[in-house]
């Protein structure tokens, strides 16, 4: 079955700073990839995904690329705030078969003031 | 407001005590999921219902059942709970076309068998 590596587990920033998260994913068959954001007692939030047909996606402040051939997503997260503070996971899914989507472990994102 | 409704928010119970989650999306999904969440582990499907008396085990399954009877409800179902089911649970929710849509989640049950 799929595996999804996430790293940091845990990531500090100063606020203004740059953020990068990254996940590899093992099954190449995976063609869909979101990222979900859970602040401290709170529900996940998609908050960007990308498919396997595009290379990069940008909302804001917040982007992610994809690497097919090296089987890795990132998420990047520009002048962070620390309102970004939270828990970030990624998950890969195949839309052809299993409906089990994969989730990394997660990232703590502390952004400081 | 689009939303998925779990109940109840906090249990704490006892071993061996049958209990049921409830969740319920108001988005007319097809498709509806549990995850469970434990600290360092990220989330693990218990189940997912691609739809109406359509269900299939994710990747915890063990010592949970569901029922999908309406397209709204997915209960969760402990019949005989013990202390390693003490986690954080979470419903979801896709549109059509779920396997490559965002899921919807519900806020949470924190769930305490001692």
């Amino acid at each position: 079955g799929e595996n999804v590596e996430q790293h940091p587990s845990t990531l500090s920033v100063q606020e203004g700073d740059s953020a990068v998260i990254k996940c590899t994913y093992s099954d190449s068959a995976s063609n869909y990839f979101p990222w979900y954001k859970q602040e401290l007692g709170k529900r996940p939030q998609l908050i960007i995904d990308i498919r396997s047909n595009v290379g990069e996606k940008k909302d804001q402040r917040i982007a992610v690329t994809l690497n097919k051939t090296a089987k890795h997503f990132s998420l990047h997260i520009t002048e962070t705030q620390p309102e970004d503070s939270a828990v970030y996971f990624c998950a890969a899914l195949y839309s052809g078969g299993s409906y089990i989507p994969t989730f990394g472990r997660g990232t703590s994102l502390i952004v400081h003031p | 407001e689009a939303q998925v409704t779990q109940n109840p928010r906090y249990l704490i119970t006892v071993t061996g005590k049958k209990l049921t989650v409830t969740c319920s999306q108001n988005m007319n999904h097809e498709y509806m999921s549990w995850y469970r969440q434990d600290p360092g582990l990220g989330l693990r499907q218990i189940y997912y219902s691609m739809n109406v008396e359509v269900t299939d085990k994710g990747d915890v399954p063990e010592g949970y059942k569901v029922s999908r009877k309406e397209k709204r409800n997915f209960p969760l179902i402990l019949e005989s709970p013990s202390p390693n089911q003490t986690s954080l649970y979470f419903c979801a929710s896709s549109g059509q076309g779920f396997s490559n849509q965002p899921q919807h989640f519900g806020d949470g049950t924190r769930l305490s068998i001692l």
